[in-house]
């Protein structure tokens, strides 16, 4: 079974608008944390935000925050503000177990 | 500020040959992670390292392949006669950081 799933494999957004790219995953164990990476053209992978499965408020980051949806097994990072340079792909993970499994991702274009 | 650093950042290498992937961490970590990204694909888990012993492995990460931590510090992923489809990003993680990546191109 697909452990993490990214469902929009392209998303468009306006500068300065907020966009929200969606993440649900698997898994049977209680304790796990949640991870959004960013990468760019230039290869590197960016981490930008993390969630554990126990804690009680949705993270923030700066212009990033991830709506964590326990029950709904969704973990969706809504990026504020878009910004030229938000254009990248972006990857959503899961770690249990003692692996740390990611997505498809999503490619985010940022339109001027 | 990187958690890990990766060298080389480029290997070229012939069909056939051994190659050594290198990743030092910054600060000290407990789990220890390699990826691998073909061009263009996603980010495939191959093996996680935790207390010098292999926690778990991917479908991927078979006979050809062997992690160590030699010293204490390096953390390496060896591949053994590489093959062409092995050309990849390969990336050494901890949690929440990801090294720079070295690029194999196997020839």
């Amino acid at each position: 079974a697909q452990k993490i799933t990214q469902t929009q494999p392209g998303m468009f957004v306006q500068e300065k608008e907020a966009v929200t790219l969606d993440c649900t995953y698997d898994t049977s164990d209680p304790s796990y944390g949640l991870f959004w990476y960013k990468q760019p053209s230039s290869g590197e992978m960016i981490f930008l935000i993390y969630q554990g499965s126990y804690d009680q408020q949705n993270a923030t980051e700066g212009r990033y925050s991830l709506n964590f949806q326990k029950a709904r097994k969704s973990a969706n990072l809504v990026i504020s503000a878009s910004q030229l340079g938000d254009s990248a792909m972006y990857f959503c993970a899961i770690e249990d177990n003692n692996d740390m499994r990611f997505g498809a991702g999503t490619r985010l274009t940022v339109k001027p | 500020e990187p958690e890990v650093t990766q060298t080389p950042s480029h290997q070229v290498t012939q069909m056939g040959q051994e190659v050594i992937l290198r990743c030092v961490p910054i600060s000290n970590h407990l789990y220890f992670y390699w990826y691998r990204q073909i061009l263009g694909q996603k980010v495939e888990f191959l093996v996680s390292f935790y207390n010098n012993e292999i926690s778990e492995k991917s479908e991927i990460f078979d006979d050809q392949f062997s992690v160590e931590r030699p010293d204490g510090s390096n953390f390496t992923l060896k591949i053994r006669s590489t093959k062409l489809e092995d050309s990849a990003m390969y990336f050494c993680a901890v949690k929440g950081g990801f090294g720079s990546g070295t690029q194999l191109s196997v020839l």
